[in-house]
């Protein structure tokens, strides 16, 4: 079946390390994405990408960075620079490059834990 | 005024009961409209397009009304499952993707 795959469901970093978050589709998507969530709050963008080989800065990209170098994989690192890096992170992807008019669908989130 | 706007409930509804909800848009261009639904410590997943014309998808009726810039959805006959976070998507300025922060309703036995 067709989808998003994060990896892992539960990760714990220590204070100044970096971490990398997997995400991958098997959708043929183009256009993948980053969000955080913290608890009680809504999804904000960390970065995106419409196309293999390159991506944007999202609203909270600050500490964070990403790869696409294939269309199939949009890692996360997550920064010893990123402060407040407890969270739950998704990733989401969409065909149409960003422009929205199918929707997302989303992997089944990293639940992030600095100790 | 803030992009897409919910109300965050929570909404305490008896079983079997009809639960309506409105989000609010500032983007008058704004032409994609979904609902999610996100189960606690889950993913969000798609529930249902906005379409212009509404569209109903069993027990749930999804509306646009695009002179006063909202999307309401309505839940007929609620069921214990239909607790969640309902969150409104819409695509704002430059085609981006604007979620809401969400509703969160739950049912009552």
């Amino acid at each position: 079946d067709g989808g998003i795959t994060q990896s892992p469901k539960y990760l714990f970093r220590k204070e100044g390390q970096n971490v990398t978050l997997s995400c991958e589709q098997n959708l043929n998507h183009d256009a993948m994405y980053w969000y955080r969530q913290d608890p009680g709050q809504g999804l904000r963008l960390i970065y995106y990408s419409q196309i293999v080989n390159d991506f944007q800065k999202g609203d909270i990209a600050e500490g964070y960075s990403v790869s696409r170098e294939k269309k199939e994989s949009f890692p996360l690192t997550v920064t010893s620079a990123q402060k407040n890096p407890t969270a739950f992170y998704l990733c989401a992807s969409s065909p149409d490059r960003g422009r929205g008019n199918y929707g997302y669908t989303f992997g089944s989130g990293t639940r992030l834990t600095v100790v | 005024r803030k992009e897409v706007e919910q109300d965050p409930g929570p909404f305490n509804v008896p079983e079997g009961a009809t639960v309506a909800f409105n989000c609010t848009y500032s983007n008058s261009a704004s032409q994609s409209f979904f609902w999610y639904r996100q189960d606690c410590r889950k993913e969000p997943k798609l529930l249902m397009s906005v379409y212009s014309s509404g569209n109903e998808d069993g027990r749930f009726t999804a509306q646009l009304n695009r002179a006063s810039q909202y999307i309401s959805l309505l839940i007929r006959d609620s069921k214990l499952s239909d607790s969640a976070t309902y969150l409104c998507v819409v695509n704002g300025r430059d085609d981006k993707i604007i979620f809401g922060k969400g509703t969160r309703l739950h049912i009552l036995p």
